[in-house]
């Protein structure tokens, strides 16, 4: 069956551009995460839904980063004014969420940022 | 807060047996997980523990202790494909079930 998918798979843009990153989950899952990973580190935690809503965003460095997943399956991640910083590869997970189950989390394969 | 710790990096011979660690601190301890990373892909799960003891998976086995806030990774008859970043990843309960990862061991294989 199809696996978790991303796009774009990269993109290139300028200080101070908006992008948007998609990611299509695995159908069925109702759990979604969204991870930053910089090079040599692990992921780091963004944004968390539960179906539609978004049940931890504590992760999202600040007001310049939102999520949204409207349906309940395929969830973006916009970015406004982006900054050099911003420059990582945007993993996205999702799993299914059964009470006592294992519920490991499936990763797509990542969008790459460059913010020049 | 979490805070998970393992090795940067690791070198170990084909053939043989390397042992990751990973030690964490964590409130509402859910379950521990380890994924593998190759270069430039995404992680993929590996295994998992709740409770103390080891977990076999054919030439990957994992161990916790809860107690000690300990797990490791042990990986034997390595192969040149074994050379990857491997995760260790904290579950907690926090209404939901959020996964925190560390930064990862680099493993390298050598002949």
């Amino acid at each position: 069956g199809a696996g978790v998918s991303q796009t774009p798979s990269n993109k290139v843009t300028e200080k101070g551009k908006y992008v948007e990153l998609r990611c299509d989950p695995i159908s069925g899952h109702t759990a979604l995460y969204w991870y930053r990973q910089s090079l040599g580190q692990g992921p780091e935690f963004l944004i968390y839904f539960q179906g539609t809503g978004a049940a931890d965003d504590s992760g999202l460095p600040n007001d310049r980063f939102f999520a949204v997943r409207p349906e309940g399956s395929v969830s973006t991640l916009k970015i406004q004014r982006t900054e050099r910083g911003d420059s990582a590869v945007y993993l996205c997970a999702s799993s299914l969420m059964w009470r006592g189950g294992l519920n490991e989390q499936f990763f797509g394969p990542g969008t790459r940022l460059t913010v020049l | 807060g979490q805070n998970i710790d393992q090795p940067t990096e690791m070198t170990a011979t084909e053939g043989a047996i390397v042992q990751i660690n990973c030690t964490y601190q964590t409130s509402g301890f859910n379950g521990l997980f380890w994924y593998q990373q190759h270069a430039g892909e995404a992680p993929t799960f590996l295994s998992y523990n709740v409770l103390d003891g080891l977990e076999e998976k054919g030439r990957f086995s994992s161990f916790l202790s809860r107690s000690k806030g300990y797990s490791y990774l042990l990986l034997k008859e390595l192969q040149m494909k074994d050379s990857a970043s491997y995760l260790c990843a904290v579950r907690s309960l926090r209404g939901y079930q959020k996964v925190t990862f560390g930064t990862g061991t680099k493993l390298q294989v050598i002949p």
